[in-house]
């Protein structure tokens, strides 16, 4: 069954670096999804991706964050001068247009972001 | 601001009791609820969704209720077994949004042979 990939699993950075996170949504979807958990926390909900653009972002996702789909098969997150509580795992999501109704969001299995 | 709770936080059953996982939301006006399942240091594996104008979803031993009035959504697990250890979550979708969910903290189950 295909899959949501994301690169790397864990990835250490110092503080005030810069981060990609990379993900491969599966491959007849359309709309894409970050997330993010901090450890004991619920998954809370950072921008969703549309047709090239930003379809709705949180409060959380603010001008340290960005989002690109470089090409037609990834999709990336950066977040430029990191933060120790950037600390988190991060999730990518996609799901695909539905005839009538929405499709399930299919998740991958994290970056895990330590920020030292 | 939508509330999404799920109580209780954990839950110990033996092999083969019937699970019963519960949500609740404080605003109605939603699309949708997808009910997830999270192993340990691993992603969100989807396990139904249903729609606003649904009732319930049924796939294998699952089945998930939805009464959007009330603010509720039930799963049930039939006959438990080891492997359904894990963090259930539930996610609703605002009427108003763009397909963002909002998730429930999960209820960490544990089935015991």
């Amino acid at each position: 069954e295909p899959e949501v990939t994301q690169t790397p699993s864990h990835q250490v950075t110092q503080m005030g670096q810069e981060v990609i996170l990379r993900c491969v949504p599966i491959s007849n979807h359309l709309y894409f999804y970050w997330y993010r958990q901090i450890l004991g926390q619920k998954v809370e909900f950072l921008v969703s991706f549309y047709n090239n653009e930003i379809s709705e972002k949180s409060e959380i996702f603010d001008d340290q964050f960005s989002v690109e789909r470089p090409d037609g098969s990834n999709f990336t997150l950066k977040i430029r001068s990191t933060k120790l509580e950037d600390s988190a795992m991060y999730f990518c999501a996609s799901r695909r247009r539905g005839q009538e109704f929405d499709q399930p969001q299919h998740f991958g299995d994290g970056t895990r972001l330590s920020i030292l | 601001k939508q509330e999404v709770t799920q109580i209780p936080a954990a839950l110990s059953v033996p092999e083969g009791e019937n699970l019963v996982l519960n949500c609740s939301f404080t605003d109605s006006a939603i699309y949708n609820l997808q009910w997830f399942r999270q192993d340990p240091g691993k992603g969100l594996t989807s396990l139904l969704l249903i729609q606003s104008s649904q009732r319930e979803q049924t796939s294998g031993r699952l089945n998930a209720s939805l009464d959007k009035s009330s603010g509720r959504s039930t799963l049930y697990i039939a006959a438990s077994q080891p492997g359904d250890s894990a963090t259930y979550l539930c996610a609703v979708r605002p009427s108003d949004s763009w397909g963002k969910f909002q998730f429930g903290a999960g209820t960490q189950v544990v089935v015991t042979p």
